[in-house]
């Protein structure tokens, strides 16, 4: 089991371009979750799909879009990227229930130039 | 409000050592779920152990434990034996059974550093 896979790494945008970041997971769960990481401070909620088919903002959506492609894979959209949008961000997968853990991908590592 | 307090920025024990984080949380619900991730320097986030609210024992994994008082709304990790793989930010968050029950909201994190 891969668990939950990101792509790509490390990105470099200028201000201004556009791109999607991959997130897939293998672990057949309902939700899926884009956070990002700033220094300082801890993860905070982009956007989640409790389940196929359904997306949600959460604490900071501004300047991102997401598609729930199917079960397995969350996509986060940058449409003109910013530098305030230099930041890790991480996908992660859960089942829905409050009890249950979140499992994280390996991040990617974004920087807006 | 701040959900998830981490009052520690940095933290240091010496190897084989006991090391106890501090996480305090805020919440009217009475359903909630408590994590503890680590994140080493490689960067990924490492789920290492869960508490419920209405568990009455707190939960142990291997050298892991958390101290959970519920009336003090706190939730400190311990960890035993530390050894220097252990060194790494350790990252406290929640979930909660009527606030969106799929946000899980994050403490900013305690940096520790085991000393050999």
């Amino acid at each position: 089991n891969a668990g939950v896979t990101q792509t790509p790494k490390f990105q470099v945008l200028k201000t201004g371009q556009s791109m999607t970041l991959q997130c897939a997971q293998d672990m057949n769960h309902n939700s899926m979750y884009w956070y990002r990481q700033d220094p300082g401070m801890g993860l905070r909620l982009i956007y989640y799909s409790a389940s196929e088919g359904t997306t949600d903002k959460g604490e900071v959506p501004n300047g991102y879009n997401v598609s729930r492609l199917n079960k397995r894979e969350f996509s986060l959209r940058l449409e003109s990227a910013a530098p305030s949008q230099t930041s890790v961000y991480f996908c992660a997968s859960s089942d829905r229930d409050f009890t249950d853990t979140q499992y994280f991908g390996p991040g990617t590592r974004l920087t807006v130039l | 409000a701040q959900k998830i307090t981490q009052t520690q920025p940095g933290m240091f024990v010496q190897e084989k050592e006991a090391v106890t984080l501090d996480c305090t949380y805020d919440t009217s619900d009475q359903s909630y779920g408590l994590f503890w991730y680590k994140q080493p320097s490689s960067g990924e986030m490492i789920f290492l152990i869960y508490q419920g609210s209405y568990d009455e024992q707190n939960a142990t994994e291997g050298r892991y434990s958390l101290n959970f008082q519920k009336a003090r709304k706190s939730a400190n990790l311990v960890i035993s034996a530390s050894q220097l793989g252990d060194s790494a930010m350790y990252f406290c968050a929640m979930r909660e059974r009527l606030y969106n029950n799929n946000d899980m909201r994050f403490g900013a994190g305690t940096r520790l550093t085991v000393k050999p």
